[in-house]
Protein backbone atom coordinates (compact mmCIF):
# COMPACT_ATOMS: atom_id res chain seq x y z
CA UNK A 1 0.00 0.00 0.00
CA UNK A 2 0.95 3.52 -0.33
CA UNK A 3 1.38 5.80 2.74
CA UNK A 4 0.61 9.16 2.25
CA UNK A 5 2.26 11.52 5.09
CA UNK A 6 1.11 15.19 5.30
CA UNK A 7 2.84 17.99 7.34
CA UNK A 8 2.16 19.88 10.07
CA UNK A 9 -0.67 17.65 11.59
CA UNK A 10 -2.20 20.69 12.45
CA UNK A 11 -1.42 24.61 12.25
CA UNK A 12 -2.57 27.85 13.99
CA UNK A 13 -2.92 30.88 11.29
CA UNK A 14 -4.70 34.01 11.24
CA UNK A 15 -7.04 35.38 8.62
CA UNK A 16 -5.30 36.77 5.67
CA UNK A 17 -2.16 34.23 6.03
CA UNK A 18 -0.25 32.25 3.17
CA UNK A 19 -0.93 28.36 4.28
CA UNK A 20 0.95 25.52 3.08
CA UNK A 21 0.23 22.13 3.85
CA UNK A 22 2.49 19.05 2.58
CA UNK A 23 1.97 15.75 1.89
CA UNK A 24 4.24 13.09 0.82
CA UNK A 25 3.74 9.79 -0.41
CA UNK A 26 5.71 6.32 -0.30
CA UNK A 27 6.54 5.68 -3.50
CA UNK A 28 5.63 7.87 -6.97
CA UNK A 29 1.89 8.48 -7.58
CA UNK A 30 2.45 10.86 -11.23
CA UNK A 31 0.04 13.59 -10.21
CA UNK A 32 -2.58 11.15 -8.82
CA UNK A 33 -3.08 13.47 -5.60
CA UNK A 34 -6.05 14.81 -4.48
CA UNK A 35 -7.01 17.46 -1.67
CA UNK A 36 -10.28 17.43 0.28
CA UNK A 37 -11.66 20.09 3.15
CA UNK A 38 -13.73 18.89 5.45
CA UNK A 39 -15.46 20.66 8.35
CA UNK A 40 -16.91 19.27 11.66
CA UNK A 41 -19.79 17.14 11.18
CA UNK A 42 -19.72 17.80 7.19
CA UNK A 43 -18.87 15.62 4.55
CA UNK A 44 -15.41 16.28 3.16
CA UNK A 45 -15.45 18.32 -0.31
CA UNK A 46 -12.94 18.42 -3.34
CA UNK A 47 -11.15 20.82 -3.54
CA UNK A 48 -8.22 20.04 -5.50
CA UNK A 49 -7.85 17.02 -7.81
CA UNK A 50 -4.74 15.74 -10.39
CA UNK A 51 -2.21 17.61 -7.90
CA UNK A 52 -2.58 21.04 -9.38
CA UNK A 53 -6.22 21.05 -11.25
CA UNK A 54 -8.73 23.44 -9.17
CA UNK A 55 -12.45 21.80 -8.81
CA UNK A 56 -15.26 23.87 -10.24
CA UNK A 57 -17.15 25.86 -7.65
CA UNK A 58 -14.00 26.42 -5.24
CA UNK A 59 -12.06 29.79 -4.81
CA UNK A 60 -8.91 30.73 -6.77
CA UNK A 61 -7.41 31.20 -3.30
CA UNK A 62 -6.68 27.38 -3.08
CA UNK A 63 -4.27 25.64 -5.31
CA UNK A 64 -2.10 22.41 -5.96
CA UNK A 65 1.46 21.40 -6.58
CA UNK A 66 3.66 18.50 -6.69
CA UNK A 67 4.51 15.68 -8.88
CA UNK A 68 5.50 12.14 -8.34
CA UNK A 69 6.04 11.57 -4.31
CA UNK A 70 5.80 15.42 -2.70
CA UNK A 71 2.80 17.77 -3.19
CA UNK A 72 1.59 21.06 -1.42
CA UNK A 73 -1.51 22.92 -1.26
CA UNK A 74 -1.34 26.20 -0.55
CA UNK A 75 -4.00 28.72 0.40
CA UNK A 76 -2.86 32.16 -0.56
CA UNK A 77 -5.03 34.28 1.97
CA UNK A 78 -6.71 32.31 4.70
CA UNK A 79 -10.50 33.02 5.08
CA UNK A 80 -12.72 32.94 7.94
CA UNK A 81 -14.73 29.59 5.69
CA UNK A 82 -10.90 27.77 5.36
CA UNK A 83 -10.58 26.97 8.91
CA UNK A 84 -11.16 23.43 8.49
CA UNK A 85 -9.17 20.31 8.33
CA UNK A 86 -7.79 18.85 4.83
CA UNK A 87 -6.86 15.52 3.77
CA UNK A 88 -4.96 14.45 0.53
CA UNK A 89 -5.59 11.24 -0.90
CA UNK A 90 -3.78 9.51 -3.90
CA UNK A 91 -5.44 7.70 -6.27
CA UNK A 92 -2.19 5.96 -7.98
CA UNK A 93 -2.86 2.92 -7.09
CA UNK A 94 -5.31 0.27 -5.40
CA UNK A 95 -6.04 0.50 -2.07
CA UNK A 96 -6.58 4.61 -2.46
CA UNK A 97 -5.00 5.54 0.93
CA UNK A 98 -5.94 9.24 2.86
CA UNK A 99 -3.28 11.34 4.31
CA UNK A 100 -3.70 11.68 8.19
CA UNK A 101 -4.95 14.94 7.90
CA UNK A 102 -3.96 18.83 8.76
CA UNK A 103 -6.46 20.58 11.02
CA UNK A 104 -5.77 24.33 10.51
CA UNK A 105 -7.16 26.51 13.20
CA UNK A 106 -7.21 30.60 13.92
CA UNK A 107 -4.32 32.06 15.66
CA UNK B 1 -27.61 17.17 -9.33
CA UNK B 2 -26.55 13.97 -8.33
CA UNK B 3 -27.22 12.98 -3.97
CA UNK B 4 -26.34 10.24 -2.11
CA UNK B 5 -27.79 8.98 0.99
CA UNK B 6 -27.01 6.15 3.43
CA UNK B 7 -29.09 4.14 5.75
CA UNK B 8 -28.41 1.68 8.11
CA UNK B 9 -29.13 0.85 11.83
CA UNK B 10 -27.11 3.05 13.91
CA UNK B 11 -26.31 0.91 16.51
CA UNK B 12 -25.15 -3.00 16.00
CA UNK B 13 -23.91 -5.72 18.68
CA UNK B 14 -19.90 -7.04 18.88
CA UNK B 15 -19.77 -9.55 16.87
CA UNK B 16 -22.68 -8.59 13.87
CA UNK B 17 -22.82 -7.99 10.68
CA UNK B 18 -23.42 -4.41 9.26
CA UNK B 19 -25.15 -3.87 6.53
CA UNK B 20 -25.57 -0.24 4.55
CA UNK B 21 -27.12 0.66 1.49
CA UNK B 22 -26.69 4.13 -0.16
CA UNK B 23 -29.38 5.65 -2.65
CA UNK B 24 -28.08 7.39 -5.43
CA UNK B 25 -30.41 10.20 -6.81
CA UNK B 26 -29.79 11.38 -10.04
CA UNK B 27 -28.99 9.66 -13.79
CA UNK B 28 -25.18 8.97 -12.83
CA UNK B 29 -25.90 5.68 -11.30
CA UNK B 30 -25.90 4.05 -14.67
CA UNK B 31 -22.65 6.05 -15.66
CA UNK B 32 -19.84 3.73 -16.62
CA UNK B 33 -16.99 6.35 -15.16
CA UNK B 34 -17.86 5.83 -11.72
CA UNK B 35 -16.50 3.80 -8.98
CA UNK B 36 -19.33 3.72 -6.00
CA UNK B 37 -17.15 3.79 -2.66
CA UNK B 38 -17.34 3.47 0.94
CA UNK B 39 -15.42 5.15 3.24
CA UNK B 40 -15.44 5.80 7.41
CA UNK B 41 -14.01 8.08 9.83
CA UNK B 42 -14.12 7.05 13.69
CA UNK B 43 -14.61 10.01 15.87
CA UNK B 44 -11.87 12.24 16.03
CA UNK B 45 -9.75 10.75 13.56
CA UNK B 46 -9.53 10.36 9.74
CA UNK B 47 -10.40 9.33 6.74
CA UNK B 48 -10.13 4.99 6.44
CA UNK B 49 -11.09 4.14 2.52
CA UNK B 50 -12.88 0.44 2.68
CA UNK B 51 -13.90 -0.06 -0.62
CA UNK B 52 -15.84 0.14 -4.28
CA UNK B 53 -17.64 -1.16 -6.67
CA UNK B 54 -18.10 -0.63 -10.69
CA UNK B 55 -20.99 -0.63 -12.61
CA UNK B 56 -19.07 -3.73 -13.82
CA UNK B 57 -19.22 -5.52 -10.91
CA UNK B 58 -15.57 -5.33 -10.50
CA UNK B 59 -14.95 -4.06 -6.87
CA UNK B 60 -11.61 -3.13 -4.71
CA UNK B 61 -11.44 -3.35 -1.24
CA UNK B 62 -8.78 -1.95 1.78
CA UNK B 63 -6.79 -5.36 2.59
CA UNK B 64 -7.50 -4.46 6.20
CA UNK B 65 -11.05 -4.91 5.83
CA UNK B 66 -10.86 -7.54 2.68
CA UNK B 67 -12.00 -10.48 4.68
CA UNK B 68 -15.00 -8.81 6.41
CA UNK B 69 -16.03 -6.33 3.40
CA UNK B 70 -18.34 -7.33 0.69
CA UNK B 71 -19.45 -4.24 -1.26
CA UNK B 72 -22.75 -5.12 -3.89
CA UNK B 73 -24.65 -2.69 -6.20
CA UNK B 74 -28.55 -3.04 -7.55
CA UNK B 75 -28.53 -0.95 -10.55
CA UNK B 76 -32.57 -1.48 -10.44
CA UNK B 77 -33.16 0.23 -7.20
CA UNK B 78 -30.00 2.80 -7.81
CA UNK B 79 -28.50 1.60 -4.51
CA UNK B 80 -24.98 0.40 -3.48
CA UNK B 81 -24.38 -1.67 -0.31
CA UNK B 82 -21.78 -1.98 2.28
CA UNK B 83 -21.74 -5.50 4.46
CA UNK B 84 -19.30 -5.66 7.63
CA UNK B 85 -19.10 -8.78 9.30
CA UNK B 86 -17.31 -9.60 12.80
CA UNK B 87 -17.64 -5.99 14.39
CA UNK B 88 -16.13 -4.69 17.14
CA UNK B 89 -15.82 -1.96 18.61
CA UNK B 90 -13.18 -0.93 16.09
CA UNK B 91 -15.56 -0.42 14.11
CA UNK B 92 -17.24 2.58 15.29
CA UNK B 93 -17.06 5.26 12.68
CA UNK B 94 -19.34 7.79 10.62
CA UNK B 95 -19.78 5.65 7.19
CA UNK B 96 -19.85 8.06 4.07
CA UNK B 97 -20.67 6.49 0.32
CA UNK B 98 -19.47 8.15 -2.27
CA UNK B 99 -18.48 8.44 -5.99
CA UNK B 100 -15.34 8.65 -7.76
CA UNK B 101 -14.54 9.48 -10.93
CA UNK B 102 -12.86 6.79 -12.66
CA UNK B 103 -11.73 8.61 -15.50
CA UNK B 104 -12.11 12.32 -15.15
CA UNK B 105 -10.74 14.15 -11.98
CA UNK B 106 -7.56 11.56 -11.97
CA UNK B 107 -9.96 9.33 -9.77
CA UNK B 108 -11.17 11.69 -7.18
CA UNK B 109 -14.29 11.64 -4.87
CA UNK B 110 -16.68 14.27 -5.99
CA UNK B 111 -19.66 13.22 -4.85
CA UNK B 112 -20.53 12.37 -1.20
CA UNK B 113 -23.43 11.35 0.84
CA UNK B 114 -24.11 12.93 4.59
CA UNK B 115 -22.62 10.20 6.51
CA UNK B 116 -23.87 7.65 8.58
CA UNK B 117 -23.14 7.25 12.27
CA UNK B 118 -22.51 3.30 13.50
CA UNK B 119 -21.83 2.66 17.00
CA UNK B 120 -20.93 -0.64 18.01
CA UNK B 121 -21.59 -1.82 21.41
CA UNK B 122 -23.49 -4.27 23.61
Amino acid sequence: DIQMTQSPSSLSASVGDRVTISCRATQTISFYLNWYQQKPGKAPNLLIYGASSLQSGVPSRFSGSGSGTDFTLTISSLQPADFATYYCQQTYSWPRTFGQGTKVEIK
Amino acid sequence: HVQLQESGPGLVKPSQTLSLTCTVSGDSFSSVDYYWSWIRQPPGKGLEWIGNIHNSGSTYYNPSLKSRVTISLDTSKVQFSLRLSSLTAADTAMYYCAGAAMSRLFGAIDMWGQGTMLTVSS
